[in-house]
């Protein structure tokens, strides 16, 4: 089986240039998160996806930050302008839709990182 | 605010040896991840705990759970070089909807 799929792996712009990263998640997985993993720190969810919907986006800095995800399945997040602080790794994760229990493990992706210059 | 705070966050153990490492939390958790991540790559699952006092064992590796602590444990057995790694806990806090809280990470040496 698949895992879930991130493009690009790197990425390297200036700052105020925009930046898109792309996550088609596991087969048959209705959630989609995306993080951020700054350097020596743990993931930080950004926004979660229940299908189409964003059902949680209270950690995006929204004057900046875009994601969609138009059709329920791959997704894109975007940052417009970047500024040097958002250097990082942006990880996406799926998990399949249940009622609870272990089914609910996160599945990660590669991840892209990010360098603004 | 919630916290979730890993110790030590670096460890250089010696091929062989046993190890703890902890995670505690600073609110009611109704599960709790553990994960690896190798350098330059994504987080892999290893355990997910769903109770108090639940025990999972995979290889040298055995994580624990107490919720009325707060705290979960990754014991390492006779480290081998393989587990070299930087291992993050989780917490989903109760009623907060598959939202994960990660802790700052372990990072994990194993010398021959």
């Amino acid at each position: 089986e698949a895992g879930v799929v991130q493009s690009p792996r790197y990425k390297i712009i200036e700052k105020k240039q925009p930046v898109a990263f792309w996550c088609n998640p596991i087969s048959g997985h209705n959630t989609l998160y995306w993080y951020r993993q700054n350097l020596g720190q743990g993931p930080e969810l950004l926004i979660r996806y229940e299908n189409e919907e964003a059902v949680d986006d209270s950690q995006l800095p929204k004057d900046r930050f875009s994601a969609e995800r138009l059709k329920g399945v791959d997704s894109t997040l975007k940052i417009q302008p970047a500024e040097l602080g958002d250097s990082a790794v942006y990880l996406c994760a799926s998990s399949p839709w249940t009622s609870g229990g272990a089914q609910e493990t996160q599945y990660f992706g590669p991840g892209t990182r990010l360098l603004v210059l | 605010e919630l916290k979730v705070e890993q110790n030590p966050l670096f460890l250089s153990m010696q091929e062989g040896k046993n190890y703890t490492i902890y995670c505690n939390y600073s609110t009611t958790s109704d599960r709790l991840y553990w994960y690896r991540q190798d350098p330059g790559k994504s987080l892999e699952s290893l355990f997910v705990l769903l109770s108090n006092g639940a025990v999972k064992q995979e290889g040298r590796l055995m994580a624990s759970l107490d919720t009325k602590a707060r705290l979960s444990t990754l014991h390492i057995t006779a480290a081998v070089h393989d587990l070299s790694a930087t291992y993050f806990c989780a917490i989903r806090k109760t009623g907060s909807a598959r939202q994960l809280t990660f802790g700052s990470g372990t990072q994990l040496t194993v010398l021959p």
